[in-house]
């Protein structure tokens, strides 16, 4: 079976940084996504790692380091906005994609 | 990017009645579409990989009979919750992979299903 693990919340100031952790252990690896859902809404995706190294992308940024089964996403300069559920999902070794139970994150003024 | 619609968006249906759910890409073809069932504040758990023109294959724990899944061409695959009942309310999603741009998952928008 597929294993993702991610904290269940988190809190931040607007205008902060806000780093979220995401451990996986699978049966392959095809690449690491992130995804962000507001309530209610379909998933967006935000960024993709297949190889080691930071992914950056205008305010966020992802990690990936595939020895230690580890990535974290980087949020700066926390809008508002930014309040909604990250995912964590994996790619095994096919189009499959398993998901982490998300991680809440509350942006407060 | 790539588009995918889900229809309909919201749905409320009487108990042992059937609803159907449509996803399609639109700019794209999907050879293989998913699709997730999603309870409040819980993440996305797969429950079938829909390939085009041939049967589904569901995960662990769903049922067949009762989520049928159909995927007739490249660009549309349904799912039929079949006799609903109230623990079937949920949010389902399907999602499709463009194999010409592998790296990404497009999501439709979500079906929130209501049981009655």
């Amino acid at each position: 079976g597929q294993n993702i693990d991610q904290p269940t919340e988190m809190t931040a100031t607007e205008g902060a940084i806000v780093q979220i952790n995401c451990t996986y252990q699978t049966s392959g690896f095809n690449g690491l996504f992130w995804y962000q859902q507001h309530a209610g809404e379909a998933p967006t995706f935000l960024s993709y790692n297949v190889l080691d190294g930071l992914e950056e992308k205008g305010r966020f940024s992802s990690f990936l380091s595939r020895s230690k089964g580890y990535s974290y996403l980087l949020l700066k300069e926390l809008q508002m906005k930014d309040s909604a559920s990250y995912l964590c999902a994996v790619s095994p070794n096919d189009y499959k994609l398993s998901f982490g139970a998300g991680t809440t994150v509350t942006v407060r003024a | 990017g790539a588009v995918v619609s889900q229809h309909p968006s919201r749905v409320i249906c009487k108990s042992g009645t059937s609803v159907k759910i449509e996803c399609r890409s639109l700019d794209f073809q999907a050879t293989t579409m998913f699709w997730y069932r999603q309870f409040p504040k819980q993440s996305l758990m797969l429950m079938a990989t829909s390939n085009e023109g041939s049967k589904a294959t569901y995960e662990q724990g769903v049922e067949k009979d009762k989520f049928l899944i159909n995927h007739a061409s490249l660009t549309l695959s349904t799912l039929t919750v079949t006799s609903a009942h109230p623990e079937d309310s949920s949010f389902y999603i399907c999602s499709a992979r463009d194999r010409a741009r592998s790296t990404e998952a497009f999501f439709g928008q979500g079906t929130r299903l209501t049981v009655v």
